[in-house]
């Protein structure tokens, strides 16, 4: 079982439109954070949220922690071909020194140009 | 500054074969992981070091699999031996983490080494 599910698993859109990611889980979490990952990379941190209901933007990746900190969602506007990538959540569990992340299995996004 | 290198970049190798995987974490960071990476599983972690010190090997997948960070800017991840189910992206990663609070668990990943066992 995927403590963090993340949907939808492949997005193919055309340059210039609007899409919503999500990453759920039953468990609650400290922090959230997401990365980015292009094809023969290593993923990249984008963002980390922390506060329930906390929503932080990037230029037009907008970035939103539910507010039970169980979800979280990232909004991009008007893509571009540049976005194109594996987009993948990851969460903390506990704050001790112990506690390590756990990723979700992505989301492929495809953007047309 | 450099950041997580990881070598080499692409290994072939046959079946039953030793394999060792190695990476240099950022200097200053304090935390080592080691990820393996395949279409079906997606990311998963293998084992991380907090110090120095294997805190987790939870996620290595038999004994075939071992890992060691002999000091604080150096770690192999070494299969022996290799099977062709073993074929996968392994990633390093590293991270800065203080005491409570004062961490923000965010890592940085290394390019990876492309597996391929025949």
């Amino acid at each position: 079982t995927q403590l963090l599910e993340q949907s939808p698993q492949f997005l193919s859109i055309q340059e210039g439109e609007n899409l919503t990611v999500y990453c759920n889980s039953s468990s609650v979490f400290s922090s959230l954070q997401w990365y980015r990952q292009e094809p023969g990379e290593g993923p990249v941190l984008l963002v980390t949220v922390v506060t329930g209901g906390e929503v932080k933007k990037l230029k037009r990746l907008t970035f939103q922690f539910g507010d039970a900190r169980k979800d979280s969602s990232l909004h991009i506007t008007a893509a571009q071909p540049g976005d194109t990538g594996l987009y993948l959540c990851a969460g903390v569990v506990g704050v001790t020194s112990g506690s390590r992340l756990t990723f979700g299995e992505g989301t492929q996004l495809t953007v047309n140009p | 500054d450099a950041g997580v290198i990881q070598s080499p970049r692409h290994e072939v190798t046959e079946m039953g074969q030793e394999v060792t995987l190695r990476c240099k974490p950022i200097s200053g960071h304090n935390s080592l992981f080691w990820y393996r990476q395949t279409m079906m599983r997606g990311l998963e972690l293998l084992i991380y070091f907090n110090n120095n010190v294997p805190i987790d090997d939870s996620g290595m997948p038999e004994d075939r699999f071992s890992a060691k960070m002999p000091n604080a800017s150096f770690s192999t991840l070494k299969i022996q031996p290799s099977e062709p189910r073993d074929s996968a992206v392994y990633f390093c990663a590293s991270s800065f983490r203080g005491r409570h609070g004062t961490s923000s668990y965010e890592q940085y990943f290394g390019p990876g080494t492309r597996l391929t066992v025949t």
